[in-house]
């Protein structure tokens, strides 16, 4: 069975900075495609960042590009979302989600980050 | 970037009811669209891929339609289980999803 579990959200000072983790459990880590995706209190879905198998194509959404740092351990079978210069509006549910042919499949439960101003 | 529209936002029905919501892409998308299903709490649960395609275990009764800009997800007999949040997602190009449409109990 795919598991994902999260950790490492918290409450942090607008400016500050967060890293977050993924452990992935039940499948071949390193074949697959990572993504996180994020949701703010009471909004919908918004995809952060992708990573792919081996680590060498990454992108970011532009609301996150600059700021955010993804990366993963395939060793560890661990994915990472380093967050620097938070803001408000990065208060969210951050979920890390397995992609499976382009499909967002398998989600995680979620780590609550929140910035106060 | 391809927006997603979704319509409507909330949608109140009964249990029996067939329930139809729709999703727009800003631009063709083929039919690269998934719907999610979410529940308060929870994370998103994958229901329908390529616009049409019945994700394992998911019951019958959910099936999806549509191609190029224009989508939508049926509910053909809502069920107790089925009062929820569904979102519409596009994989085209990166990943975008819809507002949302939450369904809730008449």
């Amino acid at each position: 069975e795919v598991q994902l579990v999260e950790s490492g959200g918290g409450l942090v000072q607008s400016g500050g900075s967060l890293r977050l983790s993924c452990a992935a459990s039940g499948f071949t880590f390193s074949s697959f495609e990572m993504n996180w995706v994020r949701q703010a209190p009471g909004k919908g879905l918004e995809w952060v960042s992708y990573i792919s198998g081996g680590g060498d194509t990454i992108y970011y959404a532009d609301s996150v590009k600059g700021r955010f740092t993804i990366s993963r351990d395939n060793a560890k079978a661990s994915l990472y979302l380093q967050m620097n210069s938070l803001r408000a509006e990065d208060t969210a549910v951050y979920y890390c989600v397995r992609v499976a042919s382009q499909l967002l499949q398998n989600w995680g439960q979620g780590t609550l980050v929140t910035v106060s101003s | 970037d391809i927006q997603m529209t979704q319509s409507p936002s909330t949608l109140s029905a009964s249990v029996g009811d067939r329930v139809t919501i729709t999703c727009r892409a800003s631009q063709s998308i083929s039919s690269w669209l998934a719907w999610y299903q979410q529940k308060p709490g929870k994370a998103p649960k994958l229901l329908i891929y390529k616009a049409s395609s019945l994700e394992s275990g998911v019951p019958s009764r959910f099936s999806g339609s549509g191609s190029g800009t224009e989508f939508t997800l049926t509910i053909s007999s809502l069920q107790p289980d089925d009062f929820a949040t569904y979102y519409c997602q596009q994989y085209s190009t990166f990943w975008t999803f819809g507002q949302g449409t939450k369904v809730d109990i008449k």
